[in-house]
């Protein structure tokens, strides 16, 4: 069965100050990934999806991942955070079952911005 | 255009109560999904729709949950009754075709006291 492990429930970093979140991923098959934020009464937002390609992609809000199969992760970085970034992160991996993409996510890390 | 919109935005019931939470998804998507987040655990799906049909509803937790999509537009998803550990947030997302990005609507809090 799929899986997803994201191992920091809580990340506080400076504002200006780099930033990665981990994910790994259990799969059988190539995996479609994902990364969404849900900031603070919001609900679900796409930051940025790998299916297939480049293993780096890019996303909004200056975000940015890297696939890496040998490592079976798909970490999510960011050069500079601002205070905005403050809010909860979400990796998800897609489990291609018949028709659906059923997402399978994460437990999520809280981004906490201090200035 | 308009993205997915759900409603209430929170809704408080006694457990034994009904509720139905309705999601309208972004036209034109004929996939819809929905998945709960229970006491900040992981997010889980639920069931998913193509058009009116369900396509796969693997994780509906027992059977005093009814989702429905009438006619392959909005959805709703009754609680019926209501337990105390139904209590969390139910998002609906929809998508154009089955393995395209899926979309997420604000989620519906529901508490049950």
């Amino acid at each position: 069965a799929q899986s997803v492990t994201q191992p920091d429930i809580h990340i506080t970093v400076s504002e200006g100050a780099s930033l990665e979140l981990r994910c790994n991923y259990s799969y059988g098959a190539t995996p479609y990934l994902f990364w969404y934020v849900q900031s603070p009464g919001q609900g679900l937002q796409l930051l940025l999806k790998y299916f297939s390609g480049d293993t780096l992609v890019q996303g909004i809000k200056g975000f940015e991942a890297e696939f890496k199969r040998s490592q079976s992760s798909f970490n999510l970085r960011k050069p500079s955070v601002h205070w905005s970034d403050a809010a909860e992160y979400f990796c998800a991996v897609g489990a291609l079952e018949g028709y659906g993409n059923k997402l399978v996510f994460g437990a999520g890390t809280i981004l906490r911005v201090k200035s | 255009e308009a993205g997915v919109t759900q409603f209430p935005s929170h809704s408080v019931i006694e457990k034994g109560q009904t509720v139905t939470l309705r999601c309208d998804p972004i036209s034109g998507h004929d996939n819809l999904y929905w998945y709960r987040r229970v006491m900040g655990k992981e997010i889980k799906f639920l069931l998913h729709f193509v058009k009116e049909s369900k396509q796969d509803e693997s994780g509906m937790p027992n059977n005093r949950f009814l989702a429905e999509r009438t006619g392959g537009t909005y959805s709703t998803l009754k609680v019926q009754p209501a337990e105390l550990e139904d209590s969390g947030v139910y998002f609906c997302a929809s998508s154009q075709g089955g393995k395209d990005t899926q979309y997420f609507g604000p989620g519906t809090r529901l508490t049950v006291l």
